[in-house]
């Protein structure tokens, strides 16, 4: 049964167009987040929520929307997607930060 | 700007032998650190954590060091196994920021343990 999951896996998709990744988790915490992985496979924030509440939010173009319908869930909505998006996109949560983050294995996004 | 630092992109130690993965950090506001472990295409997996009030945390085979005031980590695997082969992730943290608390990340070490 896994903990955070992330759909899709992977995602390719063109130039301007508008795509969503979906995160669920089901360990009860109240904290998720949205870390890019970019192609120095360096792994920067981009969105905390903390029970459905934005609490950061990064210097992250307008263009990347997230949305928490509730605690268990975090979608992240990217409109005209450039080439610069392409990545791996991952999803996290925490019960606190003394636990550290449980990850969802990644959506490797590839924009044509 | 990169305020947490791993200098050695790749390291290679043989089975049963220490590994020592060194990280580097300029924000003296951090306060809490921690490692995660990577497989490919997997996310992170938490590893072991240490607060600023300590200078070593030790789990199993796992201990991790930190020296303040040269703003340096380290994690020691010992012995190392096959199965630690992945790439390890240094990442710190302001902890008394609560839940406003975000990791910032080094870029990772790829760890071989060959046999």
């Amino acid at each position: 049964d896994t903990a955070v999951s992330q759909t899709p896996k992977y995602l390719v998709t063109q130039m301007g167009n508008d795509k969503s990744i979906k995160c669920e988790q089901n360990l009860g915490h109240d904290t998720m987040y949205w870390y890019k992985q970019d192609s120095k496979k360096f792994l920067k924030i981009m969105f905390s929520y903390n029970n459905k509440e934005l609490i950061i939010n990064e210097t992250v173009p307008n263009r990347f929307s997230p949305k928490s319908p509730d605690k268990a869930h975090l979608n992240l909505h990217i409109n005209s997607l450039e080439l610069g998006d392409s990545a791996v996109y991952f999803c996290a949560s925490s019960p606190g930060l003394r636990y550290g983050y449980t990850f969802g294995s990644g959506t490797r996004l590839t924009v044509v | 700007d990169q305020q947490v630092k791993q200098n050695s992109p790749s390291l290679s130690v043989q089975e049963g032998r220490i590994s020592i993965l060194n990280c580097d950090y300029t924000n003296s506001m951090f306060d809490y650190f921690l490692w995660y472990k990577k497989y490919p295409a997997e996310g992170p997996t938490f590893l072991i954590s240490i607060s600023s009030i300590k200078d070593k945390n030790e789990d199993g085979r796992f201990t991790v060091f930190l020296n303040k005031s040269a703003k340096h980590l380290s994690l020691h695997i010992v012995p190392s196994q096959p199965g630690d082969s992945a790439v390890y992730f240094c990442a710190a943290s302001e902890r008394s920021a609560g839940t406003a608390s975000k990791l910032t990340f080094g870029t990772g070490t790829r760890l071989q343990v060959t046999l």
